[in-house]
């Protein structure tokens, strides 16, 4: 049981917009900033979003990031086929005193 | 091009000793501005962080790991390294090693980029 809570899957068709939310609480999202990660088939994760809406050089404004309150979210529009792939939520949590990170979104295209 | 590349035995036994290396190229653990992490995906479960070491030494630990987990570094080898001991079967998975970037005045890290995970099998 994962302490950020993410849906297990979302699908769109290409060119499509996809939204992939993360739950958490006060002591997480709630306090800290959220980061998303990438892991395509195959591969190594991969920062995607760090700090709620920053993207790391080389991520395309597809891709981005928001908070509010204990949620947040990761939008991609214009979907591709190379979107395929595990998407993860991480935050710190301060009662836990460690990051902690979403069960994973698998995104699918249609 | 920063890469890092874990290595060690895939399999260990019950109650025994599992042992990583994590060799980083294209960066220097030397010069502190990151921190280095172990990050692992047990099977059939999500990721879960294990802690990070810093240059000088200084270490910090997820607490759920119950002390089991040690972290080292080797600057001269630029290479850091994780001890799990009295590990059990719900230790399978895959092991990534990981640089930590951060920015303090915002409360913000996150992890890149990460090695390409090595797996672990806990079995007599």
């Amino acid at each position: 049981q994962s302490v950020l809570t993410q849906p297990p899957s979302a699908s769109g068709a290409p060119g499509q917009r996809v939204t992939i939310s993360c739950s958490g609480s006060s002591s997480n999202i709630g306090t800290n900033t959220v980061n998303w990660y990438q892991r395509l088939p195959g591969a190594a994760p991969t920062v995607l979003i760090y700090s709620i809406n920053q993207r790391p050089s080389g991520v395309p404004d597809r891709f981005s990031g928001s908070k509010s309150g204990t949620s947040a979210s990761l939008a991609i529009s214009g979907l591709q086929s190379e979107d395929e792939a595990d998407y993860y939520c991480a935050s710190w949590d301060d009662n836990l005193h460690a990051q902690v990170f979403g069960g994973g979104t698998k995104v699918t295209v249609l | 091009q920063v890469q890092l590349q874990e290595s060690g035995p895939g399999l260990a036994k019950p109650s025994q000793t599992l042992s990583l290396a994590c060799t980083v190229s294209g960066d220097s653990i030397n010069s502190g501005r990151h921190y280095w992490s172990w990050i692992r995906q047990p099977a059939g479960k999500g990721l879960e962080w294990i802690g990070r070491v810093y240059k000088s030494g200084k270490t910090y630990y997820n607490p759920s790991l119950n002390s089991r987990a040690a972290i080292s570094v080797d600057t001269s080898k630029n290479q850091f390294s994780l001890r799990l001991i009295s590990v059990t079967a719900a230790d399978t998975g895959i092991y990534y090693c990981a640089r930590e970037s951060y920015v303090s005045a915002a409360g913000s890290n996150w992890f890149d980029p990460w090695g390409q995970g090595t797996l672990v099998t806990v079995s007599s």
